[in-house]
C-alpha cells in the first residue's frame, strides 16, 4: 500500500460544478494535512491546511479530514478553468524523521 | 517577499560535468529539501535538512551531493550527472519538520530543469 495515495485522474467537471478530490494515507500517527495545487511545469503551490477532524473552509476550497477512516478530501466549489491544474495531497509522516510524504497527484479539468 | 529562491530555472548540460543548483530561502526556516519530479514518478525527495550542518538522504540520494553550511542555503550539487537525472528539480523549505513542533507546510521554490545530454 502506497503511503499516500490519490486518484491520478484525469477528473473532469464542467464550470460551475464541484470537483472533489480524494487522498487516503497509510500513517495512523499523522497530524498534518496539506493539498498543493500545480499547474504543468510550474511549482506546487499550497491552498488548504488541515490538522483536524472536520471541514476547513477557505474561499471556494473546503478540506475535510476524518482521521478514524485515514482520508483526506479537497471540494472545490464553482470550479473554473482557472482550476485546472494536478492537486497533490501531502502528510506530514512523522514515523518517518520528519517529512511531506507526496500522493502521485489528481489531475482536474474544469471544461467551459 | 518571503521566498524559496533557485537558480538556474533551466539548464542544458552534458555527461559528466559537475553541475550546482543553488537554493536560498529568506524565512529563517530550519528545513530544507530537495525533489525531483519526472512524469509519472510524482515528486521524490532526493536530499534534505533539518538545520545547519545535518543533512540526510531521502528517497532518490544516488547520483547527488548536499551541503547546509548555512541556514538559508541548500546547494545540490551533481557531481557527475548522467542523463537519467535529466529532470524538474524543486527546492523546499519549512519553518520545521521536527515530530509535533509544528504544523509546517513546504514552501517551493520555482523549479529548475535540467536536462543531461
Amino acid at each position: 500500500q502506497k503511503e499516500v495515495e490519490q486518484n491520478s485522474g484525469p477528473l473532469s467537471v464542467p464550470e460551475g460544478a464541484i470537483a472533489s478530490l480524494n487522498c487516503t494515507y497509510s500513517d495512523r500517527v499523522s497530524q498534518s494535512f496539506f493539498w498543493y495545487r500545480q499547474y504543468s511545469g510550474k511549482s506546487p503551490e499550497l491552498i488548504m491546511s488541515i490538522y483536524s477532524n472536520g471541514d476547513k473552509e477557505d474561499g471556494r476550497f473546503t478540506a475535510q479530514l476524518n482521521k478514524a477512516s485515514q482520508y483526506v478530501s479537497l471540494l472545490i466549489r464553482d470550479s473554473q478553468p482557472s482550476d485546472s491544474a494536478t492537486y497533490l495531497c501531502a502528510v506530514n509522516g512523522y514515523n518517518q524523521g520528519g517529512k511531506l510524504i507526496f500522493g502521485q497527484g489528481t489531475e482536474l479539468s474544469v471544461k467551459p | 517577499e518571503a521566498q524559496v529562491t533557485q537558480n538556474p530555472r533551466y539548464l542544458i548540460t552534458v555527461t559528466g560535468k559537475k553541475l550546482t543548483v543553488t537554493c536560498s530561502q529568506n524565512m529563517n526556516h530550519e528545513y530544507m529539501s530537495w525533489y525531483r519530479q519526472d512524469p509519472g514518478l510524482g515528486l521524490r525527495q532526493i536530499y534534505y535538512s533539518m538545520n545547519v550542518e545535518a543533512t540526510d538522504k531521502g528517497d532518490v540520494p544516488e547520483g547527488y551531493k548536499v551541503s547546509r553550511k548555512e541556514k538559508r542555503n541548500f546547494p545540490l550539487i551533481l557531481e557527475s550527472p548522467s542523463p537519467n537525472q535529466t529532470s524538474l528539480y524543486f527546492c523546499a523549505s519549512s519553518l520545521s519538520m521536527r515530530e509535533r513542533v509544528s504544523h509546517s507546510p513546504l514552501h517551493f521554490g520555482n523549479g529548475t530543469r535540467l536536462t543531461v545530454t
